[in-house]
């Protein structure tokens, strides 16, 4: 079963900055949170991770609570082809499995 | 970088026929996985190869489902005989053991089992 719980859907304003929380309160202290994210008929596309520190790339922003059982991924600029489900995932690195669930249906609007 | 290549996109057969499915993974990842997602829900891991070895393969369904990758390097899925609810996307991903990036994923052969 996966080990983190994301809301079914959101909505965002094109332009707008996308939130997206992600619960994970069993979360190990060597598991790291991971973000994937699902364009319409399009295999899974990484995005980012973190371990405890946030993390800043050209796509995202990872925001992880200081006691890590949650955490935030932010897109600051959402356009519509950030339409997609988000899947947060916790796992331990280094070839352990991916779990993933039902995921965050993102709708980015005009 | 060429990224994870599979094959056929598409496929439609009828129940009980065979189907078989192609994956080339990124070159120099020895991790190579096939998922299975079905509409609606988030992808399921059926096998795990390192290298041309098996390391998970719990959740496959080993009586009709069979997977290899010979040489360590390209994969083929198998499904003898397929039944209705084998219609799904098969992803195929890949690893390198050396990265925490974690898997890069090809573009799924989406099948239909009429």
């Amino acid at each position: 079963d996966a080990k983190t719980t994301q809301p079914t859907s959101m909505d965002c304003a094109e332009g707008r900055a996308a939130n997206l929380p992600c619960n994970h309160s069993t979360i190990s202290g060597n598991e790291y949170v991971y973000w994937y994210r699902q364009i319409h008929s399009q295999g899974p596309q990484y995005i980012i991770h973190g371990l405890k520190n946030n993390e800043t790339n050209e796509m995202a922003s990872l925001i992880i609570t200081e006691d890590r059982k949650s955490s935030t991924l932010i897109l600051p600029h959402a356009t519509l082809r950030d339409t997609a489900v988000y899947y947060c995932i916790v796992r331990a690195p280094y070839g352990q499995n991916f779990v993933f669930g039902p995921g965050t249906r993102l709708s980015v609007l005009p | 970088e060429a990224g994870v290549a599979q094959s056929p996109r598409y496929k439609i057969i009828e129940k009980r026929q065979s189907v078989a499915f192609w994956c080339n993974p990124i070159s120099g990842h020895a991790t190579l996985y096939w998922y299975q997602q079905i509409l609606g829900q988030g992808p399921k891991l059926l096998i795990q190869f390192q290298n041309n070895g098996v390391v998970d393969d719990s959740q496959l369904p080993k009586d009709r489902f069979s997977a290899e990758r010979l040489k360590g390097v390209d994969s083929t899925l198998k499904i003898q005989p397929a039944k209705l609810e084998d219609s799904a996307v098969y992803l195929c991903a890949s690893s390198s053991t050396e990265y925490a990036g974690g898997q890069f994923f090809g573009p799924g052969t989406r099948l239909t089992v009429l």
